[in-house]
């Protein structure tokens, strides 16, 4: 059971809009920033989103965050076959001391 | 090129002892905090442990404290983690990853490929 909650699936067709949400508590999500990471199959995370809403050099725009209260989301506009991967959203948490991630997303592009 | 190679994975019997290794290159290594993650093959991920730059200062998750020993030597650009009274439940790709530098909680921006480690009798 992971520390913050995602739905185990999401769902969408091509060029269409789709949210991951992520769930936790005033401990982590809710006083803390979230990051996102996307690992395709047989492959390493990425960073997606860092700081709720930020995104490293080289990520487009398509893939955007934000935060309210204890819960995150990831969303990802214009959707591609490449874009289905699972999906990850990470943070600390303070009561824990520890690093916690979501149990993951898999986006699949129909 | 910035990059993490791990390496030292394998397969060992319950019990046992194994140390991971993370290579660093391609960036100032002893600048940054670092961590270890891992992943059950098909599962989610699972952070492990986190090691500020100058290694005065570690934390680990509940489920391998006092068991997995997290280290840094910045004169080599290495992470090491090291894995004791190994169980059959810390069976998983073990990755390392940078934190990153811009992030104002802890964000991994750099991964390793990863190293399998099989606890199995």
């Amino acid at each position: 059971q992971s520390v913050l909650t995602q739905p185990p699936s999401v769902s969408a067709a091509p060029g269409q809009r789709v949210t991951i949400s992520c769930s936790g508590n005033n401990f982590n999500v809710g006083n803390n920033y979230v990051s996102w990471y996307q690992q395709l199959p047989g492959t390493a995370p990425k960073l997606l989103i860092y700081d709720n809403d930020k995104r490293p050099s080289g990520i487009p725009d398509r893939f955007f965050g934000y935060k309210s209260g204890t819960s995150a989301t990831l969303g990802i506009t214009g959707l591609q076959t490449g874009d289905e991967a699972d999906y990850y959203c990470g943070t600390w948490d303070n009561s824990l001391s520890a690093g916690v991630f979501g149990g993951g997303t898999r986006l699949t592009v129909l | 090129e910035v990059q993490l190679v791990e390496s030292g994975g394998g397969l060992v019997q319950p019990g046992g002892s194994l140390r991971l290794s993370c290579a660093a290159s391609g960036f100032a290594f002893s600048s940054h905090w670092m961590h270890w993650v891992r992943q059950v093959p098909g599962k989610g991920l699972a952070w492990v442990s986190r090691i500020n730059s100058y290694g005065s200062s570690t934390n680990y998750a509940a489920s391998v404290k006092g068991r997995f020993t997290i280290s840094r030597d910045n004169a080599k650009n290495t992470l090491y983690l090291e894995l004791n009274s190994l169980r059959a439940e810390d069976t998983a790709i073990y990755y390392c990853a940078r934190d990153s530098p811009t992030s104002g909680t802890d964000a991994f921006d750099i991964w390793g490929q990863g190293t399998m480690v099989t606890v199995s009798s």
